[in-house]
């Protein structure tokens, strides 16, 4: 069995400052493992994915994920906050080859306090 | 490329009553899911399909919930008799099969049940 713990169901941030948004998962299986961000009224969009090849994914948007087997976490960070980064983002497991059967946090919204 | 179809984007019903969701998948994508995203939590899978062929429907809740994909395209999730505690936001996501299979997810349809 697989699950996802989220850190925070919000965090805000000053325009210009870091982001950093905390991902802890349990998995019996090697991991993929996903960040999707969903704006208001919106499908879920995908940021980055890791597949088991280079530990540091780089996404869209300007952001980017560390996956650390040591401490089962991958956290998405971006250096610099922008007022279009405000929504809410979700961190998900995957399991099953070949069909990513996937298994999410319950979401940590980001505002952006400019 | 057109994205996921779903519709209606918002639905408004009286508890006892049917309603039923539809979704049309990316062209070519042969994997169909069907979420439950409950507010302030993360999308849930109820059913996914291979073809049009239920391959996973172990969390759909089977005396109420329903849902079919003829002909493997386009498919519709239905409720009948809606409970207040269904009032959530109905997902659906489709992707392509192999190795790339990133899901792709429709901007969902929120239901309210009163």
């Amino acid at each position: 069995a697989q699950s996802v713990t989220q850190l925070g169901s919000h965090v805000s941030v000053s325009e210009g400052a870091l982001v950093l948004l905390r991902c802890n998962y349990s998995s019996s299986v090697p991991p993929y493992l996903f960040w999707y961000v969903q704006y208001p009224n919106q499908g879920l969009q995908l940021l980055l994915k890791y597949t088991s090849a280079a530990t540091l994914v780089k996404g869209i948007n300007g952001f980017e994920a560390e996956f650390k087997k040591s401490e089962t976490s991958f956290h998405l960070t971006k250096p610099s906050a922008h007022m279009s980064d405000a929504a809410e983002y979700f961190c998900a497991v995957g399991t099953g080859a070949g069909s990513y059967q996937l298994t999410f946090g319950k979401g940590t919204k980001l505002s952006v306090i400019p | 490329e057109a994205g996921v179809v779903q519709s209606p984007r918002y639905k408004i019903i009286e508890k006892k009553q049917p309603v039923a969701f539809w979704c049309n998948p990316i062209s070519g994508h042969n994997t169909l899911y069907w979420y439950l995203q409950n507010l302030g939590q993360g999308p849930e899978l109820l059913i996914r399909y291979e073809n049009e062929e239920a391959v996973d429907d172990s969390q759909l809740p089977k005396d109420r919930f329903s849902a079919e994909r003829l002909k493997g395209v386009d498919s519709t999730l239905k409720i009948q008799p809606a409970e207040l505690g269904d009032s959530a936001v109905y997902l659906c996501a489709s992707s392509s099969g192999g190795s790339r299979n990133e899901q792709f997810f429709g901007p969902g349809t929120r239901l309210t049940v009163l």
